[in-house]
Formats: C-alpha cells, structure tokens, sequence
C-alpha cells in the first residue's frame, strides 16, 4: 500500500524558514516524479511544486517561486520542502504526492498534510 | 493561468440520486483534467484522470466527461460516504485546482 507521511511542519514567525519532508513507502520511491501542494484554512488546493524522480527539473508556482525549494533522496524514500522567507499568506495544510501512471501532473496518491502557521 | 470554475459551490442531495458537478475552464485544456475527492480532515484522493478514466480501486458510480472547456464529474447513485469536497484540476498549463463543490446530504 502506497504511504506518504508529511512532518516538520509548525507555528513559525514571518520571515522566517521551515523544511518539511515527505517519507513514502509501498512503491518505488526513486521511479516517481513527486509534488507539493497546499491548501490555506477553509480555502482550495493550491499546487507549489514538482520534482522529477532523479531530480533533474523542478518547477514551481509564481506564488513560491525563489522562496521554496523541493529536492528529494532517492536513498531515504523522502521528499522535502524547504521554505524561506515565510508570509502569513503561506499558512497552510502542505500535502505531498505521488505522480500517476497517465501523467506527470496527475497525483494519484496523498499524504494526510502538514500544518504549517506563519504568524508573529 | 487557467481559471477553472466550479458549480455549484454547494450541493445537497439525497442518497440515491443522479449528481452532477460541473467544472468550467477559463480556455481549452484538451481533457486534461482530473477530479479529486477530499473528507473532511484527509488528503485529497483521486477519482478520475483524463476527464473521463476512473482510477483504481473507485467504485464505477463515479463517471467524468467533457472536452474542450466544459466537464462534468457524475455520481451515478449518491451514497453517504460520498459526502466530500469535490476538485476539478486541470494540468494542459500552469497546473490549478478549481474552487471545489461541497457535496452534503439532504
């Protein structure tokens, strides 16, 4: 079965820097291009990053761009997001996520979020 | 970006019946579309990939269509654990998610 577990997540000052990391387990982790995406309280889902499996491209929104860095290792099944420069717009719940089979931007499975809380 | 649209934003409906959600494009994303089911407190799930393939493991009362800027995700026989925000998601450029349907329970 297919896991994705998010941690590192918390209530940071504005300005400040965070690094989540997304451990997957039940597929081969080093096979898969992977994503960030975030959803801001009782708001919709916002996609931020992509990450190809042997981390040779990596795209982002406008929204984070220059800010958040994704990047991975293939050795420890994990996935990262490292965030500067934090605003109290990026308060958010950030899921990881797995690529599907039809397409690299279809996302075929989830993890259950990190909290992350950007507030002086 | 491509803005997708979503109506309604809200949905009550009995268990039983036919569901349709509607999902509009801002321009044509060749059927590039997915929907997405998230619960309350849980991580998105996908349900339909590619306006109109359903995902493994998704009972067949789900169902996508559509094509140019207009798609449709449809539950064939509405039943309790189908209770859930539903997101269109197009990928065709700049990846977005429209706004969500609440679908609740009459």
């Amino acid at each position: 079965e297919v896991q994705l577990v998010e941690s590192g997540g918390g209530l940071v000052k504005p300005g400040s820097s965070l690094k989540l990391s997304c451990v997957a387990s039940g597929f081969t982790f080093s096979s898969y291009g992977m994503h960030w995406i975030r959803q801001a309280p009782k708001k919709g889902l916002e996609w931020i990053a992509l990450i190809y499996y042997d981390s040779s491209n990596k795209y982002y929104a406008d929204s984070v761009k220059g800010r958040f860095t994704i990047s991975r290792d293939n050795s420890k099944n994990t996935l990262y997001l490292e965030m500067n420069s934090l605003r109290s717009e990026d308060t958010a719940m950030y899921y990881c996520a797995k690529r599907g089979g039809y397409s690299l931007y279809v996302m075929d499975a989830w993890g259950q979020g990190a909290s992350v809380t950007v507030s002086s | 970006d491509i803005q997708m649209t979503q109506s309604p934003p809200v949905l009550s409906a009995s268990v039983g019946d036919r569901v349709t959600l509607s999902c509009k494009a801002s321009q044509n994303i060749n059927k590039n579309l997915d929907w997405y089911q998230q619960k309350h407190g849980e991580g998105p799930k996908l349900l339909i990939f590619y306006t109109s393939n359903l995902q493994t493991g998704i009972p067949s009362r789900f169902s996508g269509s559509g094509s140019g800027t207009d798609y449709t995700l449809t539950i064939s026989s509405l039943q309790p654990e189908d209770v859930a925000t539903y997101y269109c998601y197009q990928y065709n450029s700049g990846p977005t998610f429209g706004s969500g349907t609440k679908l609740e329970l009459k």
